[in-house]
């Protein structure tokens, strides 16, 4: 069966320090990779995605980039976090069929917050 | 554009009551519909799909929902509350954007109270 995880699961970083969050699938092989950013009280907000090695697309502008070094690994990363950046940030994985995405399957979530 | 829209950002009802969560959706295909559920700092569980056949689907913990085209929406509707189901609730559509494998567009969320 698949499984995705995500560490580290809090985080509490000052402002300006850089980021790395990171995520894994195991059990499937070339999947779509998302990272969403969740503030709160709101809903998600898709910051990445990424339909192989090396490609990634941003959904948004921002201080954030998103790596995929390896088939199943995505990472997050920052060089000089911001207040607005404080969130839970989800990962998740997902299969495509046709011309459609299938269910998306998420990880259980990093809490970043920035003082 | 595709978009989705969740009526109430919070719900209450009283244990053992129905459970009615509404969605709607805009999309310019048929879409793939879903509901996905948040307890607190975890990620989101699939409750249940949409995808085509059958309107009504039934998902996890008791919960269905039925596919209206006409009406374009995907209500989650459960008989009986219990308070274990005190939770967030997304629905989410998928439709064929750009060609790429861009993510699913979420509505914002409804906060289910369950009173006991």
């Amino acid at each position: 069966s698949q499984t995705i995880h995500q560490w580290p699961a809090t985080l509490v970083q000052p402002v300006g320090s850089p980021l790395s969050l990171e995520c894994t699938v195991e059990g499937t092989s070339n999947p779509n990779l998302y990272w969403y950013r969740q503030a709160a009280g709101r809903g998600l907000q898709l910051l990445f995605y990424s339909v192989g090695i090396g490609q990634i697309s941003s959904e948004v502008p921002q201080n954030l980039s998103a790596s995929r070094p390896q088939d199943r690994q995505f990472i997050l990363s920052s060089k000089k976090l911001l207040l607005s950046d404080s969130g839970f940030y989800l990962c998740a994985w997902s299969t495509t069929s046709g011309r459609f995405i299938n269910e998306q399957f998420f990880g259980p979530g990093t809490r970043l917050t920035v003082l | 554009a595709q978009s989705v829209t969740q009526l109430g950002s919070h719900v209450s009802v009283s244990e053992g009551a129905l459970v009615l969560l509404r969605c709607n959706y805009s999309s310019s295909v048929p879409p793939y519909l879903f509901w996905y559920v948040q307890y607190p700092n975890q990620g989101l569980q699939l409750l249940l799909k949409y995808t085509t056949g059958a309107t009504l689907v039934k998902g996890i913990n008791g919960f269905e929902a039925e596919f209206k085209k006409s009406e374009t929406s995907f209500h989650l509707t459960k008989p009986s509350a219990h308070m274990s189901d005190a939770a967030e609730y997304f629905c989410a559509v998928s439709d064929w954007r750009r060609g790429g494998a861009d993510g699913l567009t979420f509505g914002k969320g409804t906060h289910l109270i369950i009173q006991p």
